[in-house]
């Protein structure tokens, strides 16, 4: 299996500037989250989604913040404009429905550097 | 509300010794816990969890955890540890309030193993 895919996995720009990062969960897997770790916050979920169905997004940071699955296998996070305040490691986890432990796989992340 | 708390930002610890990571939990109704490692530049891994059953779990790497119920705990520990073992830990607890489907994560602690 190849895990959770991520990219890009760095991804430098300038305030204003649209980022889109791009995640594809394992194969079979019903849910996907995406989270922003920062030194200052740790590790906070923005958003998951269930079956391709956003289900909480009470995690992203405001308007600028948007988050799609058009399939099973692939999702979206879209900053638009970017801020430097932004600037974080933003990974991406997959998990089955079955069975509900909750164990999660995550991707390898997307460094984001907002100049 | 659900949380887990690591009171330690890093555990300084000789290669050889054994380790211990310290969590505390705070749920309603039974815990699921969890402990996730992270090596420099790369995604969360899991290590290990609790969902009942015997209170001594094992998991990968040879790491191991005790579940305390009564002092609310879920310490990380190893017997021997390894230079490789260098990385930062983070313990979780699924989110009953928000329908079981997220995990909530600790501050993190950052392990280090000195030869």
């Amino acid at each position: 299996d190849a895990g959770v895919i991520q990219s890009p996995r760095h991804e430098v720009t300038e305030m204003g500037q649209e980022v889109t990062l791009r995640c594809k969960p394992i194969s079979g897997h019903d849910y996907l989250f995406w989270y922003r770790q920062t030194m200052m916050r740790g590790l906070e979920l923005l958003i998951y989604f269930n079956n391709n169905v956003p289900i909480d997004d009470s995690g992203m940071p405001e308007d600028r913040f948007s988050a799609k699955m058009p399939n099973a296998s692939f999702s979206t996070l879209k900053i638009q404009p970017s801020e430097p305040r932004d600037s974080a490691v933003y990974f991406c986890a997959s998990r089955n429905r079955a069975p509900n432990t909750g164990e999660l796989f995550f991707g390898e992340g997307s460094r984001l550097t907002v100049l | 509300a659900q949380s887990v708390a690591q009171p330690e930002d890093q555990v300084n610890v000789a290669e050889g010794n054994p380790l211990t990571v310290k969590c505390t939990y705070s749920v309603s109704g039974n815990p699921y816990l969890f402990w996730y490692v992270q090596y420099p530049n790369r995604g969360l891994q899991f290590l290990l969890k609790y969902i009942t059953g015997d209170n001594l779990v094992k998991g990968s790497y040879g790491f191991e955890a005790e579940f305390n119920k009564s002092q609310t705990s879920f310490h990380l520990k190893k017997p021997s540890a390894l230079v490789s073992d260098s990385a930062l830990y983070f313990c979780a607890v699924r989110d009953i309030d928000g329908g079981y489907n997220k995990l909530i994560f600790g501050a993190g602690t950052r392990l280090a193993v000195h030869p």
